[in-house]
């Protein structure tokens, strides 16, 4: 069974300033999905940026970006110029490209910015 | 305009009880699914539908019985309702489940999520 783990419960940055969160996870498989989630304090779960497993290059979405590493299964989130509006719970999500598409989740971090 | 809507978004009850959360998406997709948040935060998947038909059902108590009458609606029915039950439950829906048709991965959307308590 794949599993997906954030090492980082608690992160915190200065507005503007540029913070990564970690991400690992465990599969046998080589074709999947990986998703990072945000959770403001509404409790919505919002879409941030997703990646497939069978492209090299790094997914961007604006100020977020991603580091995959696949051979080491590490799946970082980059959140540039970061923003009082960035505060959030955020989930690291797995995904397989075959069977039930079930998203598996890490613990999540908790991310502050101080003003 | 919303894509993924549950009602109710907060529900109290007693021990025992027996309640329903609903859930309707108006994006087209033909899969939904049902997550459980627990007061820890982790999400589990608990149960997944593709055009009316279950195909994930993980390991969750028999109390409780999802019921998709149409692709675009996903209910979870919980019956003699426990303290353990409480929590934040969210549905979210895809447009294609590549397990039963294969083609292309889409990205699951959720909804607002529906806190339930139970006293």
């Amino acid at each position: 069974a794949q599993t997906v783990t954030q090492s980082q419960p608690e992160m915190s940055v200065q507005e503007a300033e540029t913070v990564t969160l970690s991400c690992t996870y465990d599969t046998s498989e080589s074709d999947y999905y990986l998703f990072w989630y945000k959770q403001p304090p509404s409790r919505q779960m919002i879409l941030v940026i997703r990646q497939e497993a069978y492209k090299q290059q790094n997914a961007t979405e604006n100020r977020f970006s991603v580091n995959f590493q696949k051979a080491a299964k590490s799946f970082s989130l980059k959140i540039s110029d970061s923003q009082l509006g960035d505060a959030a719970m955020y989930f690291c999500a797995y995904r397989s490209a075959q069977g039930a598409q079930k998203l598996v989740f890490g613990q999540g971090t908790r991310l502050t910015i101080n003003p | 305009d919303t894509a993924v809507s549950q009602t109710p978004k907060y529900l109290v009850t007693q021990m025992g009880n027996d309640k329903s959360i609903k859930c309707e998406q108006n994006l087209g997709h033909d899969t939904m699914y049902w997550y459980k948040q627990d007061s820890k935060k982790f999400l589990k998947i608990m149960f997944s539908y593709n055009n009316k038909e279950l195909i994930i059902n993980e390991t969750v108590p028999n109390r409780f019985s999802p019921k998709s009458p149409d692709k675009a609606h996903l209910n979870l029915h919980i019956n003699s309702l426990e303290l353990g039950d409480s929590a934040v439950y969210f549905c979210a829906s895809s447009l294609k489940d590549a397990g039963l048709a294969g083609g292309k991965q889409e990205t699951q959307y959720f909804g607002p999520g529906t806190r339930l308590l139970v006293l």
